[in-house]
């Protein structure tokens, strides 16, 4: 599995557009890009996956650059129901069974 | 509907007993795992399984037990021999690698 570096706390305000960046230089031609999300005493959350470009759902959106060595969470208009921990995963899913989370980053939403 | 439950929420160990936390899915998730999250830390990997009668230990089994006797259970014992056994102890399952469903999650603590 690739190694992931996040930084590891962040702050923003309700109503704005949060973006938290991922590093994996190290990333396989194989492996895709997984976020989850993780409120306190709770266990971890599938939020979205990618391998190239930009995915979209309705929660987030994962921007990918084409040489897909970062990858970028970004969640729009944030509230205080935002606050969580933000974990970033990449492997190649076929081929790895262990599934590694790192220490993600803490997302603080301020009012 | 369709879960992963893990039980008890709660419980306390004396010094050198056993404890066994439970976990069972009705996700017909052939996957199942089972992680340890200490305060402000990530998840580390203490055993998986990819299919009945079969598992493999993570980064930190010692001190742990596992089996897997049945499709939908993964019962984790946290043996004596696990000398600092208090933590947030996560179970959770998958069909494909990359999407886990996690359980609530049992908080251990040593009395």
């Amino acid at each position: 599995l690739a190694k992931t570096t996040q930084p590891i706390s962040m702050d923003s305000y309700e109503g704005q557009e949060v973006n938290i960046t991922c590093s994996h230089n190290n990333i396989a031609t194989n492996d895709y890009i997984t976020w989850y999300q993780q409120f306190p005493s709770q266990g971890p959350r599938f939020i979205i996956q990618g391998y190239k470009t930009k995915v979209t759902n309705e929660v987030a959106s994962l921007f990918i650059p084409a040489d897909r060595k970062s990858s970028t969470l970004s969640l729009p208009r944030v509230s205080l129901s935002d606050t969580a921990v933000y974990y970033c995963l990449v492997g190649d899913w076929d081929r790895d069974d262990k599934i590694i989370f790192g220490k993600g980053t803490r997302l603080h939403i301020l009012p | 509907d369709g879960g992963i439950t893990q039980s008890p929420k709660y419980l306390f160990r004396k010094e050198g007993q056993n404890v066994t936390l439970s976990c069972e899915q009705n996700l017909n998730h052939d996957a199942m795992y089972w992680y340890r999250q200490d305060p402000g830390q990530g998840l580390r990997l203490i055993y998986y399984s990819q299919i009945v009668n079969d598992f493999q230990k993570g980064d930190i089994a010692e001190g742990y037990s596992v089996s897997r006797e049945k499709k939908e259970s993964f019962p984790l014992t946290v043996t004596s021999a696990q000398k600092n056994p208090t933590a947030f102890y996560l179970c959770a399952s998958s069909i494909e690698a990359e999407k886990l469903f996690f359980g609530s999650g049992t908080q251990l603590s040593v009395l």
